[in-house]
């Protein structure tokens, strides 16, 4: 069945910890990738996507993630959290097929920045 | 920044009864779409729909389901008769292109 997995339910981390937040995905051909993040109370945002080009993506709020074709995945990555990144953080692909496309997300990390 | 509003934020209802969820896409945006977050649990598809047709949707959105885009404005999924497990977040999705989306706050759904 076509999936996303993400690896980690829950993250705990001091503040200035750095991150990396696992996504695999189990669809052949071409796929756009996203990771979304919702802060408490608030609703899913964009943090960054990936269609084609430089497998190194930034988004905001100094977050990157980088598309590894050959390893189905895209991890989400930060140098030095900050009380602010906790939130939950989800992983979503399209498979590019034209037109009205699903996201299909993965279960979401949980991650709770401690100051 | 244009960006996609639900209402109402939160609906409390009877098992058995209608309820309709409403959002306002962003107003050049052409592919709207309806996902649920079940309590703990991941955000799922539901619908999608483009040129005022439902284009796809999940095994979830079944008979008593429905969506409609009345004015041109306003997006509606519908639940005929609710039950326990309809219980869930609602968010609706707008896109320009059917690639890039963006969400609504959501509608907190809770059925007793």
């Amino acid at each position: 069945a076509q999936s996303v997995s993400q690896h980690n339910h829950h993250v705990i981390l001091s503040e200035a910890a750095s991150l990396e937040l696992g996504c695999n995905y189990s669809y052949g051909g071409t796929v756009n990738l996203f990771w979304y993040v919702q802060y408490p109370g608030q609703h899913l945002q964009l943090l960054l996507k990936y269609f084609s080009g430089d497998p190194l993506v930034k988004g905001i709020k100094g977050f990157e993630a980088e598309f590894i074709k050959s390893k189905f995945s895209f991890n989400l990555r930060k140098p030095s959290v900050q009380w602010s990144d906790t939130a939950e953080y989800f992983c979503a692909v399209i498979r590019f097929s034209g037109g009205y496309n699903k996201l299909i997300f993965g279960a979401g990390t949980r991650l709770a920045v401690h100051p | 920044e244009p960006e996609v509003t639900q209402t109402p934020s939160h609906q409390v209802t009877q098992m058995g009864q209608e309820v309709i969820l409403r959002c306002v896409p962003i107003s050049n945006h052409l592919y709207f779409y309806w996902y649920r977050q079940i309590l703990g649990q991941k955000v799922e598809f539901l619908v999608s729909f483009y040129n005022n047709e439902i284009s796809e949707k999940s095994e979830i959105f079944d008979d008593q389901f429905s969506v409609e885009r009345p004015d041109g404005s306003n997006f509606t999924l519908k639940i005929r008769s609710t039950k326990l497990e309809d219980s869930a977040m609602y968010f609706c999705a707008s896109s320009e292109n059917g690639n890039e989306q963006f969400f609504g706050p959501g509608t907190r759904l809770t059925v007793l």
